[in-house]
């Protein structure tokens, strides 16, 4: 069985600062897919990254990276230089590579970005 | 390229009542998958269709839930007949081919159920 653990439940953040959202998973697969999802107060799922487990390298796109270490089972996403615009929940997937290909999420990290 | 789309976004129905639920997922993808997040939970899998056929029903809740995708493009999901529990976000996704590929999801469908 595979499990994706987001410790953080809320996290509040000033304006430009730069935070972290970890994301920890299990599964006994070696091929297999992470994701991250954003939910912003509207409500939609927004996809913003994919990454297969044989692609360790670490992904930086705009304001956001994302920091993926098999050797501790992480994928975890940071934003720097936060923005009001970046609050939302934020959802971490994982999904095997065999079998079905359902998602399982974590319970997702409301991050509060004040002004 | 349109989205995922659901319809209705939003419903308040009484215990007993019966809901369906529509999602069109996006143009020409064959995967079709239901989700549901109930207050303070993960958003958990309910079923995934591959055109009309299911692929995976495991994560449906009991047999008050019924799904269909008749011709392999729009879903419904029915709730008959409903209970408090049942009350969450359902979401859809859609993706192009299956396991492993990214999944879009739809703006969810808010179901209260009194």
């Amino acid at each position: 069985a595979q499990k994706v653990t987001q410790a953080q439940t809320e996290i509040s953040v000033v304006e430009k600062e730069d935070v972290t959202l970890d994301c920890v998973y299990e599964t006994r697969d070696t091929t297999y897919y992470l994701f991250w999802y954003k939910q912003p107060p509207s409500g939609e799922l927004v996809f913003l990254i994919r990454r297969n487990s044989f692609d360790e390298q670490n992904e930086i796109s705009g304001r956001y990276s994302w920091n993926f270490q098999k050797s501790t089972s992480s994928f975890n996403f940071t934003i720097t230089a936060s923005q009001v615009v970046d609050s939302a929940v934020y959802f971490c997937a994982l999904v095997m590579n065999s079998g079905y290909s359902t998602l399982t999420f974590g319970k997702g990290t409301m991050l509060l970005v004040s002004p | 390229e349109a989205g995922v789309t659901q319809f209705p976004s939003h419903s308040v129905i009484e215990k007993g009542q019966t809901v369906t639920l529509r999602c069109d997922p996006i143009s020409g993808h064959d995967n079709l998958y239901w989700y549901r997040r109930v207050m303070g939970k993960e958003i958990k899998f309910l079923l995934h269709f591959v055109k009309e056929s299911k692929q995976d029903e495991s994560g449906m809740p009991n047999n008050r839930f019924l799904a269909e995708r008749t011709g392999g493009t729009y879903s419904t999901l029915k709730v008959q007949p409903a209970e408090l529990e049942d009350s969450g976000v359902y979401f859809c996704a859609s993706s192009q081919q299956g396991a492993g590929e990214t999944q879009y999801f739809g703006p969810g469908t808010r179901l209260l159920v009194l």
